[in-house]
């Protein structure tokens, strides 16, 4: 079955302690990307990847850290977490860019206590 | 850069009416518009698209207007069901970049029985 897997689905931390999402596509899709979602704000753009070894920065990368060392994987990390990047998180991906469909993951909650 | 702005943020209809979601967008440019569907609990998914070049498009019970004179597009369910409730969000893909789509905030959709 096509999907985007996303770990863990929930995560209750405090802060200033490391933690990684993973984020695993077995589609094949060259761009992956994250997404924090926020009340009343939508979703709003990370980091996204256009291939191995190809990242940049989103709208709101500040406190986040991604790699992408093989196709299907893309890690989302948090350095240092703060109580701000408490929010529900979504991992993506498709065959080449935003022009195409995206494939979700179904969310990782975080909260930074 | 590109801004997104969807109403209403909640609409609330009767099982069978219409439902109408609108979304206004500021980058001239932008080609591409996508609809997502978010169920609880998991992540968007999309139903809908059109590109620039295409007034309307349809898919049995849902269809996507584009004005780019306005600058604004819409999603349209018709014959509403239960499983339609849901929250929706827009997009638009700024000319120039295919790799960071601009998202509405979102518009939860409640059928009444």
């Amino acid at each position: 079955e096509a999907q985007v897997t996303q770990n863990p689905r929930y995560l209750i931390t405090v802060t200033g302690k490391k933690l990684t999402v993973t984020c695993s596509q077995n589609m094949n899709h060259e761009y992956m990307s994250w997404y924090r979602q926020d009340p009343g704000l939508g979703l709003r753009q990370i980091y996204y990847s256009m291939n191995v070894e190809v990242t940049d920065k989103g709208d709101v990368p500040e406190g986040y850290k991604v790699s992408r060392k093989e196709k299907r994987n893309f890690p989302l990390i948090l350095e240092s977490p703060s109580p701000n990047q408490t929010s529900l998180y979504f991992c993506a991906s498709s065959f080449r860019d935003n022009n195409q469909p995206q494939h979700f993951g179904d969310g990782t909650r975080l909260s930074i206590l | 850069g590109e801004n997104v702005e969807q109403h209403p943020s909640t609409l609330s209809v009767q099982e069978g009416d219409s439902a109408v979601i609108k979304c206004t967008y500021s980058d001239s440019a932008s080609n591409y518009f996508p609809w997502y569907k978010q169920e609880l609990g998991k992540g968007p998914q999309l139903i809908i698209d059109i590109r620039s070049n295409v007034g309307e498009k349809k898919d049995q019970r849902i269809a996507v207007t584009l004005n780019k004179t306005a600058k604004h597009f819409s999603l349209h369910i018709t014959e509403t069901q239960p499983e339609d409730s849901a929250v929706y969000f827009c997009a638009a893909l700024p000319g120039g970049s295919n790799y960071q789509l601009i998202w509405g905030a979102g518009t939860k959709l409640i059928i009444k029985p």
